[in-house]
This record gives C-alpha cells, sequence and structure tokens, in this order.
C-alpha cells in the first residue's frame, strides 16, 4: 500500500519549458489536491478535486492545469514555466472533503 | 486577516519541557480541524485529530474553542524527536460535498538535550 505517489521527486526546468507533474493514490480517494509550499508561506492549495471529474481553482491557480485523470490519479501541468513557479510541490488525498489528507512525498521544482 | 495563524516560533526547548502551540482562525464555518507535523524537507503528516471535547494521544493534547475560534496543542515531556513544524490545518465548507483544508504556516519547535 503506496499511499499517495508523485513523480518526479526533483526536477529543473528551463523558463518557458513544459511539464506534467504526475500523482496517484490507491487509499480509494475521492478528494486530491496540489499544493506548493514556499518559505515563509506555508502550504498554499493550487487546485483540488472533489471527486473523480470535477476539479476546481484553489489560492494560487494562475500559470498551472490540472487533470482528475480517473479517480486514482491527479496530475498538474506547467505550460509555460517561470522562475516564481520553483518551489515544492505535494499532492495529497482525502477520503471526503472534510477528513485528513495523506501527502506523496513532494516534488522539488527549479526553474532557472 | 489570513485564514489560519499561527505563531511561527522557533520555539526552543530543553528535553521534557511542555510546550504549547495556539492557532487561530476567521471562518466560523470551518468544519474540521487537525495538527500536522512536518520534518525538514518531508511532506506533512497528520499528528491528531481535533475534536470539540478535546483529545489526547499520549503526551500531545489538543483542544478546540469554537467561540474563540482557536486551536491548541499541547506537548508534554518533549523528546529531541518532537523537534519539526506543527501545522495547524482547517477544513473549509464551501457547500455541496465540496470543502479545503487550509493549512497555517507552521510553528517550528526545536527540542535540545
Amino acid at each position: 500500500n503506496a499511499g499517495v505517489t508523485q513523480t518526479p521527486k526533483f526536477q529543473v526546468l528551463k523558463t518557458g519549458q513544459s511539464m506534467t507533474l504526475q500523482c496517484a493514490q490507491d487509499m480509494n480517494h475521492n478528494s486530491m489536491y496540489w499544493y506548493r509550499q514556499d518559505p515563509g508561506m506555508g502550504l498554499r492549495l493550487i487546485y483540488y478535486s472533489a471527486s473523480e471529474g470535477t476539479t476546481d481553482k484553489g489560492e494560487v491557480p494562475n500559470g498551472y492545469n490540472v487533470s482528475r485523470l480517473n479517480k486514482r490519479e491527479f496530475s498538474l501541468r506547467l505550460e509555460s514555466a517561470a522562475p516564481s513557479q520553483t518551489s515544492v510541490y505535494f499532492c495529497a488525498s482525502s477520503e471526503n472533503w472534510n477528513t485528513e489528507a495523506f501527502f506523496g512525498q513532494g516534488t522539488r521544482l527549479t526553474v532557472v | 486577516r489570513k485564514e489560519v495563524e499561527q505563531d511561527p516560533g522557533p520555539f526552543n526547548v530543553p528535553e521534557g519541557a511542555t510546550v504549547a502551540f495556539n492557532c487561530t482562525y476567521s471562518n466560523s464555518a470551518s468544519q474540521s480541524f487537525f495538527w500536522y507535523r512536518q520534518d525538514c524537507r518531508k511532506e506533512p503528516k497528520l499528528l491528531m485529530s481535533v475534536y470539540s471535547s478535546g483529545n489526547e494521544d499520549g503526551r500531545f493534547t489538543a483542544q478546540l474553542n469554537r467561540a474563540s475560534q482557536y486551536i491548541s496543542l499541547l506537548i508534554r515531556d518533549s523528546k529531541l524527536s518532537d523537534s519539526a513544524t506543527y501545522l495547524c490545518v482547517v477544513v473549509l465548507y464551501y457547500g455541496g460535498s465540496q470543502g479545503n483544508l487550509i493549512f497555517g504556516k507552521g510553528t517550528k519547535l526545536s527540542v535540545k538535550p
């Protein structure tokens, strides 16, 4: 039982490049989330998916897109990376909107 | 005003000390509450849920005061391994079956020998 798995763990991009962060959970959870964490800013919600087939913007959605591919998978895409998107990205899932969330190990992204 | 506010610390305490963290939240419609722990360069992990009646798990006690909109975490007999950042988490309800976990910025605890 792996929980929440994120790939890749590390990535360096050049400004303007695109990439997709992958996330999968094996706990049959309905809700999934993407957060970014920056020093002094805490965890900020980028997008979330309350259930399969739905996605909604969080606090900081600009520059990102998401896809809830199925119940297990929720991907985050950066279409044109910018240095301001240098951060640690965490995917999380929860059984429902009001239950505790379980996190992946994070992706450390640097945009140069 | 931020949705969830915590004292950033750091709290530097000796082993065996009792330390308390407080957290305030701004939205009275908040539904659920948690404390998470995050070690350096690791993902956040659930420490404990917070119930209206208060709850205890070993050396850890969490309390919720809905009237004053604050949550507390008490750690007794601190261990070196308790050194981490503690995140206060509030679930906001948006309607239907939608809500979100809102994280405080965290309070850093350093337990010294």
